[in-house]
């Protein structure tokens, strides 16, 4: 069964540096999504991405942040410098339609 | 505001019991309703949804969920639990007019043999 992956699955970074987490959507989708759990916290959505530009966005969201999908399989969030809140799990998604999302398993992101 | 409520945080049963996970929602729009699982170290998957018609839906594993318009609602049910049912599950809401789905807090379930 086709599957969502995301790499790595776990990240540490130090607060300032770049972070990139990657994302190999399931191959016949054309929406994609970035959401993220903060530990103990709901998961929140971030973006989502369609006909290679961002189609909705949260207020999360905001200029440290960006997608891209570089090649035809890869989709990435890249965080620019990094704080300590952004430390969080960090899901992508994929859908062929909009209404049924599946999920990878999610890369955590630890910022000292 | 749009939000969801999954009002247990940690559920308990024994295997073979029945099981009920709870969820309210609040949205303006007609709302699009599911029910995501998630087992350690896996992602989220989904169990079934509702978008219109018969209230009563039927999902994977065996998992039911009914949507009550007058309580706003759309509770997870199952007949009978199975030690492999444990996990946390989530119930989300969505819209026809956005991308972003909605999450509740999540219900942690153990199941004891």
């Amino acid at each position: 069964e086709p599957e969502v992956t995301q790499t790595p699955s776990h990240q540490v970074t130090q607060m300032g540096q770049e972070v990139i987490l990657r994302c190999v959507p399931i191959s016949n989708h054309l929406y994609f999504y970035w959401y993220r759990q903060i530990l103990g916290q709901k998961v929140e959505f971030l973006v989502s991405f369609y006909n290679n530009e961002i189609s909705e966005k949260s207020e999360i969201f905001d200029d440290q942040f960006s997608v891209e999908r570089p090649d035809g399989s890869n989709f990435t969030l890249k965080i620019r410098s990094t704080k300590l809140e952004d430390s969080a799990m960090y899901f992508c998604a994929s859908s062929e339609v909009i209404e049924e999302q599946f999920f990878g398993p999610g890369t955590r992101l630890t910022v000292l | 505001a749009q939000s969801v409520t999954q009002p247990d945080i940690h559920i308990t049963v024994s295997e073979g019991a029945s099981l009920e996970l709870r969820c309210n929602y609040s949205y303006g729009a007609t709302p699009y309703l599911f029910w995501y699982v998630q087992s350690p170290g896996q992602g989220l998957q989904l169990l079934l949804k509702y978008f219109s018609g018969d209230t009563l839906v039927q999902g994977i594993k065996g998992f039911e969920a009914e949507f009550k318009r007058s309580q706003s609602s759309f509770n997870l049910r199952k007949p009978s639990v199975h030690w492999s049912d444990a996990a946390e599950y989530f119930c989300a809401v969505g819209a026809r007019n956005t991308d972003k789905l909605i999450f509740g807090t999540g219900t942690r379930l153990q199941v004891f043999p």
